[in-house]
């Protein structure tokens, strides 16, 4: 079958850094996204990593390492506003998106 | 402001009505998606519409019915509906499906729904 695994909540402080992984398992691949989804809104797109290395985009980076089907989420300098949900999803063969349930980041001041 | 709105933002309904959601993209994209989001759970993908034509249905329950007049409307009509179906469903829609690309999805506020 297929799988996304993500940690369900974690922890940070404000002004910290903090990394979110994802494993994945899936009947092909097309690309990993990262979507942040904060409570009662609707996800927002962070990021999509296809090939594997680093894209940065600000104080958020993303992470891909195909041959070990892993990915991380990076925030640095986090803000109190960066609590939400953050969804790791994979894009597999067939172009459909296989979502992990999401990690909740709690950032404590 | 995502381009991608979603009426009623919650509805209540017991297990004999029938009601139905609403999403409307305003993003000119060619595909919409229908997605069921429970508590701790991976989102569910419902329903894919690529150009008005269904593309994927994921072994929904026919209680769920989408019906897509246009690329830019999407309906999910709902009847005769369990309790364990209440959830948050989320309207999305991306450039295109498919097509030897993946593609970044706008999500609409979702409507929250309880079944009583």
């Amino acid at each position: 079958g297929q799988n996304i695994d993500q940690p369900t909540e974690m922890t940070a402080t404000e002004g910290a850094i903090v990394q979110i992984n994802c494993t994945y398992q899936t009947s092909g691949f097309n690309g990993l996204f990262w979507y942040q989804q904060h409570a009662g809104e609707a996800p927002t797109f962070l990021s999509y990593n296809v090939l594997d290395g680093l894209e940065e985009k600000g104080r958020f980076s993303s992470f891909l390492s195909r041959s070990k089907g892993y990915s991380y989420l990076l925030l640095k300098e986090l803000q109190m506003k960066d609590s939400a949900s953050y969804l790791c999803a994979v894009s597999d063969s067939n172009y459909q998106l296989i979502w992990g349930a999401g990690t909740k980041l709690i950032i404590k001041p | 402001e995502t381009g991608v709105t979603q009426t009623p933002r919650h509805l209540v309904m017991g297990m004999t009505n029938k009601k139905s959601l609403k999403c409307e993209q305003h993003l000119g994209h060619n595909a919409m998606y229908w997605y069921k989001q429970s508590a701790k759970k991976p989102l569910e993908l419902m329903f894919v519409y690529s150009l008005e034509e269904r593309v994927e249905n994921n072994s929904v329950p026919s209680r769920f019915s989408p019906e897509c007049p246009n690329s830019s409307h999407l309906f999910l009509h709902l009847h005769t509906l369990q309790p364990e179906d209440s959830a948050l469903y989320l309207c999305a829609s991306s450039q295109d499906w498919g097509s030897g690309s993946s593609y970044e999805q706008y999500f609409g506020p979702g409507t929250r729904l309880t079944v009583t």
